[in-house]
């Protein structure tokens, strides 16, 4: 079946410009993580939703990024005024909860953010 | 910081040897996860073990939890040189949220 998706794959903005970026999960998952990663690093988290709780923020770097999950399925990420610092892949996952608790993250393709 | 911390942070071994990489975090975990990372196929889930088991097996990988130390490895017998790329330990705890480490970078050499 399908996999994570996210769009745009690449993204060149200028500074202080808005930008958007999307996640379409694996259907049936109740679980989606927003990760930032910057080149060599790690995975930096973000923000989590699960099913209709109140999503974790505290991840979120700044009051310039925010995230909303439509009908428990496509997510969006959201930075105003991009710095030059928020260059990164921004990675989208998502699970499913099972019985036993949380299980295996599927991991989208990232988007390349690059701000000039 | 981090959750969860990889050592060493990169390992370069020949075609053939094993290679073993340590995760160690801080607090209660519900599960631990292990991921490859490679420039080829983005980030893929390779084994998840729970704070009730000891030891799991998936092919060539074998995973170790010691939750009294809190510490995880992770061992990949035969290497090949396919096994190059990032490897990312992550901890999920009951409330779902999973903490990545900064990863070990390992190198095969064919």
């Amino acid at each position: 079946g399908a996999g994570v998706s996210q769009s745009p794959s690449n993204k060149v903005t200028e500074k202080g410009k808005d930008v958007e970026l999307r996640c379409d999960p694996i259907s049936g998952h109740t679980a989606l993580y927003w990760y930032r990663q910057s080149l060599g690093q790690g995975l930096e988290f973000l923000i989590y939703f699960q099913g209709n709780s109140a999503p974790d923020k505290s991840g979120l770097p700044s009051d310039r990024f925010s995230a909303e999950r439509t009908g428990g399925s496509v997510s969006t990420l959201t930075i105003q005024r991009t710095q030059q610092e928020d260059s990164a892949v921004y990675l989208c996952a998502s699970s499913l909860v099972g019985g036993q608790g949380y299980n295996e993250q599927f991991f989208g393709p990232g988007t390349r953010l690059t701000v000039l | 910081s981090q959750q969860g911390e990889e050592d060493p942070q990169a390992l370069s071994i020949q075609e053939g040897e094993n290679a073993t990489m340590n995760c160690s975090y801080k607090t209660s975990i519900n599960n631990l996860q292990w991921y490859r990372q490679n420039s080829g196929r983005g980030l893929v889930h390779l084994i998840l073990i729970r704070s009730n088991e000891r030891e799991k097996h998936s092919g060539r990988l074998r995973v170790t939890l010691d939750t009294s130390k809190k510490s995880s490895s992770l061992l990949i017998t035969a290497s090949r040189a396919a096994d190059t790329a990032s490897y990312f330990c992550a901890t999920g705890s009951n409330a779902g949220k999973s903490t990545f480490g900064d990863g070990t970078t390992l190198t095969v050499k064919p």
